[in-house]
């Protein structure tokens, strides 16, 4: 079974840009969540998604954003990039709350650099 | 912040010894986790133990929960190079749904 996918690997933008980044999910996980890694903050939790809806959200600005496609597959949007958004995005899928839904399965991770 | 706190931030072993980690979160939870992270790559699952436990065991790692004190250890035994990594505790709350991720320990095992 493929893992969780995160496409790009490594992005680097300038201030003021908008930046997508993708999360394609382990097959027959339904639900995303993303993080955001810094060596300040640690992993500081972004969103989740369920079924095309957003179950779940961190503290976080409205120049964040994400969404879930009916396949699951997820993107996360950053509009008017700051130097602190640089970071590693990191998206993780588990399957529906159960015995194992609290397991969370992530991807590599984008690494993003605002200059 | 709601994030929990692990201790110590940072630990070097020799190859052999155990090395212990203690995590402490904020609110109450259905599940504790602890994850592991190899520089800068994604984190991996390594065991859940949930409220109701108190210690649980997976091959060289052994992990307690103190619910009373909003504390859990992780115990890697006979440790090896390859365990360097960072390593991070993970609280779960069932009623808001979200896991919120300790600052993580680095660890650092020399051969």
């Amino acid at each position: 079974k493929a893992g969780v996918t995160q496409t790009p690997r490594y992005l680097i933008k300038t201030r003021g840009q908008q930046v997508t980044l993708s999360c394609s999910p382990i097959s027959g996980h339904r639900s995303v969540s993303w993080y955001q890694q810094t060596p300040g903050q640690g992993l500081q939790f972004l969103f989740e998604y369920f079924s095309e809806t957003q179950r779940n959200k961190g503290n976080f600005p409205g120049r964040f954003s994400g969404r879930q496609f009916s396949n699951s597959r997820s993107e996360m949007n950053v509009s008017t990039l700051e130097l602190g958004d640089s970071a590693l995005y990191l998206c993780a899928s588990s399957l529906p709350s159960g015995t194992e839904g609290e397991k969370l399965f992530f991807g590599s991770g984008t690494q993003l650099s605002v200059l | 912040s709601q994030q929990g706190e692990e201790d110590p931030q940072a630990l070097s072993i020799q190859e052999g010894e155990n090395a212990t980690m203690n995590c402490s979160y904020k609110t109450s939870i259905n599940n504790l986790q602890w994850y592991r992270q190899n520089s800068g790559r994604g984190l991996v699952h390594l065991i859940l133990i949930r409220s109701n436990e108190r210690e649980k065991h997976s091959g060289r790692l052994r992990v307690t929960l103190d619910t009373s004190k909003k504390s859990s250890s992780l115990l890697i035994t006979a440790s090896r190079a390859a365990d360097t990594a960072s390593y991070f505790c993970a609280s779960y709350d069932g009623n808001t749904g979200k896991l919120i991720f300790g600052q993580g320990t680095t660890l650092q095992v020399k051969p």
